[in-house]
């Protein structure tokens, strides 16, 4: 499973456009870019995927370059309810969907 | 989204007591689940991959007698903490997904164990 390197926290302030970069230089071919993210006291949540590209879903855009060994996600205008850590992940395309966390991203959203 | 609940919430025991921890997926069967922990500012952790019907696999360094996981149905598994200790006191977390390629994992809502 490709290790995945991202920035220990940002601090950011409501209504702002908040980027979070992600490195996965040794992505495998048939790994997906995945982002979940997580509240105190709560288990995570996913919030999108891709893997090549850009996506985007209701809450967030993910941007993949073309050699995916980066991937930034992009949340819209965020507000204090933001405030959570975000994990990106390099997801096997597999059946077995095993996910090795690292260490997330703190996301500190302020008024 | 599909739903995995896991019971209890929160629990606190005595040390040397047994504490059980249920992880069920609500709307869909899974063959897989998995199982966390997570202690204070830290990140999530694997501890093992359950499978319904076979043993467990564990991650290198969880005792597999420690903590026993029973996956007896296609929407049940269990986490045992067998003997607790205080430092068990954790954040346990368990996932399943639909067994298809990249499929994403729904996670429960966490159990806070608290050994005393």
């Amino acid at each position: 499973l490709a290790k995945t390197t991202q920035p220990i926290s940002m601090d950011s302030y409501e209504g702002q456009e908040v980027n979070i970069t992600c490195s996965h230089n040794n992505i495998a071919t048939n790994d997906y870019i995945t982002w979940y993210q997580q509240f105190p006291s709560q288990g995570p949540r996913f919030i999108i995927q891709g893997y090549k590209t850009k996506v985007t879903n209701e809450v967030a855009s993910l941007f993949i370059p073309a050699d995916r060994k980066s991937s930034t996600l992009s949340l819209p205008r965020v507000s204090l309810s933001d405030t959570a850590v975000y994990y990106c992940l390099a997801v096997k395309g597999g059946a077995t969907n095993k996910l090795i966390f690292g260490t997330g991203t703190l996301l500190a959203v302020q008024p | 989204g599909a739903v995995v609940s896991q019971h209890p919430s929160w629990v606190i025991c005595k040390s040397g007591t047994s504490v059980k921890i249920e992880c069920r997926s609500l709307d869909f069967q899974a063959t897989t689940m998995f199982w966390y922990r997570q202690f204070p500012k830290q990140s999530l952790m694997l501890m093992a991959t359950s499978n319904e019907g076979s043993k467990a696999t564990y991650e290198q360094g969880v005792e597999k007698d420690k903590f026993l996981i029973n996956h007896a149905s296609l929407t049940l598994s269990t986490l045992t903490v067998t003997s607790a200790h205080p430092e068990d006191s954790s954040f346990y977390i368990c996932s399943a997904s639909y067994d298809r390629d990249g499929a994403e994992a729904f996670f429960g809502q966490g159990t806070r164990l608290t050994v005393v």
